[in-house]
């Protein structure tokens, strides 16, 4: 199995909401990633999760909150979003941080927020 | 980690080679490079990688220049489902990977 899921596909919510991103892989993968892509652009890194421990964070901001609560499962708690925010958010994992290892990619959540 | 310059699109005839340039003059010599490419609204995909010998697996090939300064992938006989962004990428052993602006490939019938 070679798969990362993503759930939900398409999310549309309010300025005042919470919603949250959940990302899945069965791979035995120690490394998930968050990354933000806008429309024609290249996808952002986000968060770096490694052994369960949140290890690259650039310097995103505090209303996008990652957890990482077992080696399969990665979630992107979402709160007090801006309408710049709506862009497709995709997760990623890989056996390890390090090292030469290839990263999978899940389809992606696209976000609207009004 | 290094930075890497892509033309911006390239069109290719179906069942022709595609060759995608990328340019990377600052990569440092513990530096691999890496391709990976999009199609429309979906994730990523991982295509190849190498260090400095050219490399070779089921969907391309990747030569890099012996100066490790430049590199082309090469998709041997395009097809209509090989249009995609490709992005090249250079990442260390405990780098993250920065993806660039990437190139557009249309292949046409």
């Amino acid at each position: 199995d070679t798969e990362v899921t993503q759930t939900p596909k398409h999310l549309v919510m309010g300025m005042t909401n919470k919603k949250s991103l959940k990302c899945e892989q069965h791979m035995g993968h120690r490394a998930m990633y968050w990354y933000k892509q806008k429309a024609k652009k290249p996808p952002e890194l986000m968060f770096v999760y490694s052994y369960e421990k949140l290890s690259i964070n650039e310097s995103v901001p505090s209303r996008f909150s990652p957890e990482c609560p077992n080696s399969s499962l990665l979630n992107l708690h979402l709160h007090a979003l801006q309408p710049e925010d709506s862009a497709l958010y995709l997760c990623a994992s890989s056996q390890e941080i390090g090292g030469t290892y290839e990263q999978y990619f899940g389809p992606g959540t696209r976000l609207t927020v009004t | 980690d290094a930075k890497t310059t892509q033309p911006t699109s390239m069109d290719c005839a179906e069942g022709r080679a595609a060759n995608l340039p990328c340019n990377h003059s600052t990569i440092s010599g513990n530096e691999y490079v890496y391709w990976y490419r999009q199609i429309h609204s979906q994730g990523p995909q991982y295509i190849i990688h190498g260090l400095k010998n050219n490399e070779t697996n089921e969907m391309a090939s990747l030569i890099i220049t012996e100066d490790r300064k430049s590199s082309t992938l090469i998709l041997p006989h395009a097809t209509l489902r090989d249009t995609a962004v490709y992005y090249c990428i250079v990442k260390g052993m405990a780098g993250k990977s920065t993806f660039g602006d990437g190139t557009t490939l249309t292949v046409k019938p």
